[in-house]
């Protein structure tokens, strides 16, 4: 079966405390993507890579690092977490870039206290 | 630089109205647009897409046309359904980015 997939699907921690949230695809995409998801504000973009070791920063890139050493799996890093990253984060996939249909995994709810 | 707008939420219908959704698009190029759907605790799930001017994207009852003169990609339904409530998004992908509007939440009442 084709699909994404996030891990953990929810997570609490504190501020400061470094954290991984980790995104594997198994459609062979070269595209991958992470977004966060924030109440009346849509999904946006914090960071894409268009292939491994290519990554570019998203609209909303500050606090957060990407890393891409494999097709399948574009790790979010969130170095020293701080409240203002409470947020649903979504990771998708895409095999045209922007042109083709994004398989979006199940997200990750994060809180940081 | 690129951006979706799509009508504020949430609506609130009987079971069989009519539903339209509205979005329109500011792009360069030649971008694709999309619908997507978010049931509660889910990810996103692509509803429908039209990848260049006039194409009409549908699937499950739901239709859209990539209108180019009008910047628009708004989503109907003839007749929706109590299943039908969720959350809905317009999407624009150009080059290496995609775009999504702010949600529209959908309530169908029984």
């Amino acid at each position: 079966e084709a699909q994404v997939t996030q891990n953990p699907r929810y997570l609490i921690t504190v501020t400061g405390k470094k954290l991984t949230v980790t995104c594997s695809q198994n459609m062979n995409h070269e595209y991958m993507s992470w977004y966060r998801q924030d109440p009346g504000l849509g999904l946006r973009q914090i960071y894409y890579s268009m292939n491994v070791e290519v990554t570019d920063k998203g609209d909303v890139p500050e606090g957060y690092k990407v890393s891409r050493k494999e097709k399948r799996n574009f790790p979010l890093i969130l170095e020293s977490p701080s409240p203002n990253q409470t947020s649903l984060y979504f990771c998708a996939s895409s095999n045209r870039g922007g042109y083709a249909e994004a398989f979006f995994g199940q997200g990750t709810r994060l809180t940081v206290v | 630089g690129d951006s979706v707008t799509q009508m504020e939420g949430p609506v609130t219908l009987s079971e069989e109205a009519f539903l339209t959704i509205n979005c329109t698009y500011t792009a360069t190029g030649y971008p694709s647009l999309f619908w997507y759907v978010q049931y509660p605790g889910e990810g996103l799930q692509l509803l429908l897409k039209a990848t260049k001017a006039d194409d009409k994207g549908s699937n499950k009852g739901f239709e859209a046309t990539y209108r180019k003169e009008t910047t628009s990609f708004h989503l109907e339904k003839g007749s929706v359904q109590v299943s039908d409530s969720a959350v809905y998004f317009c999407a624009l992908g150009n080059f290496n980015k995609f775009y999504f509007g702010s949600g529209t939440k959908l309530n169908v009442k029984p």
